[in-house]
């Protein structure tokens, strides 16, 4: 069974741009949550979708924003980049959603924001 | 609102010896309780849960956790650690009050001395 695959792993942009990251979820997974981890402040959640539909989400500014597809891939979009979105981003999947806490985690995309 | 504390930051430990990895957390019922391993450039991994029930987990990699009410905690051990155990740790627990949102610790990274 094949795990969360995140892509791209590494990317390097620059302020002011704007970035999508995919997760493609374990297969039968409907839930996907994204996380921004860094040094500084550890892991903050940034939003959960559930077939297709937002569920929750963190206390991030409107820049970060995310969306899912029927086929429970997501995306998740930075718009107008600033050094302190440099983090690495983790994708998680699971059955039913983060009520049960039980994540599988993807290996992350790394963006340096220069 | 309800938080996770992981007093240690960073935890130094030698192979082959024993290890305890100190978890609190502010909750008035009994959380739904996780931790998490995260292995250098890797995503995280679920080591053990708590739900109900054994106050004693066990979960993967040789690692347990015990669960106590009356100190609000959820300590994680292994009784012999060894150099792949070397990450970062991360304590975890669902805030039932709040849309079953994951609320995390801020990890603690486990070095193994030779």
């Amino acid at each position: 069974k094949a795990g969360v695959t995140q892509t791209p792993r590494y990317l390097i942009k620059t302020r002011g741009q704007q970035v999508t990251l995919s997760c493609s979820p374990i297969s039968g997974h409907r839930s996907v949550s994204w996380y921004q981890q860094t040094p500084g402040q550890g892991l903050q959640f940034l939003f959960e979708y559930f077939s297709e539909t937002q569920r929750n989400k963190g206390n991030f500014p409107g820049r970060f924003s995310g969306r899912q597809f029927s086929n429970s891939r997501s995306e998740m979009n930075v718009s107008t980049l600033e050094l302190g979105d440099s983090a690495l981003y983790l994708c998680a999947s699971s059955l039913s959603g983060g009520n049960t806490g039980e994540l599988f985690f993807g290996e992350g995309s790394r963006l340096t924001v220069l | 609102a309800q938080s996770v504390t992981q007093p240690d930051i960073h935890i130094t430990v030698s192979e082959g010896a024993s290890l305890e990895l100190r978890c609190n957390y502010s909750y008035g019922a009994t959380p739904y309780l996780f931790w998490y391993v995260q292995s250098p450039g890797q995503g995280l991994q679920l080591l053990l849960k708590y739900f109900s029930g054994d106050t004693l987990v066990q979960g993967i990699k040789g690692f347990e956790a015990e669960f106590k009410r009356s100190q609000s905690s959820f300590n994680l051990r292994k009784p012999s650690v060894h150099w792949s155990d070397a990450a970062e740790y991360f304590c975890a627990v669902v805030e039932m009050d709040s849309n079953y949102q994951l609320i995390w610790g801020a990890g603690t990274k486990l070095i193994i001395k030779p």
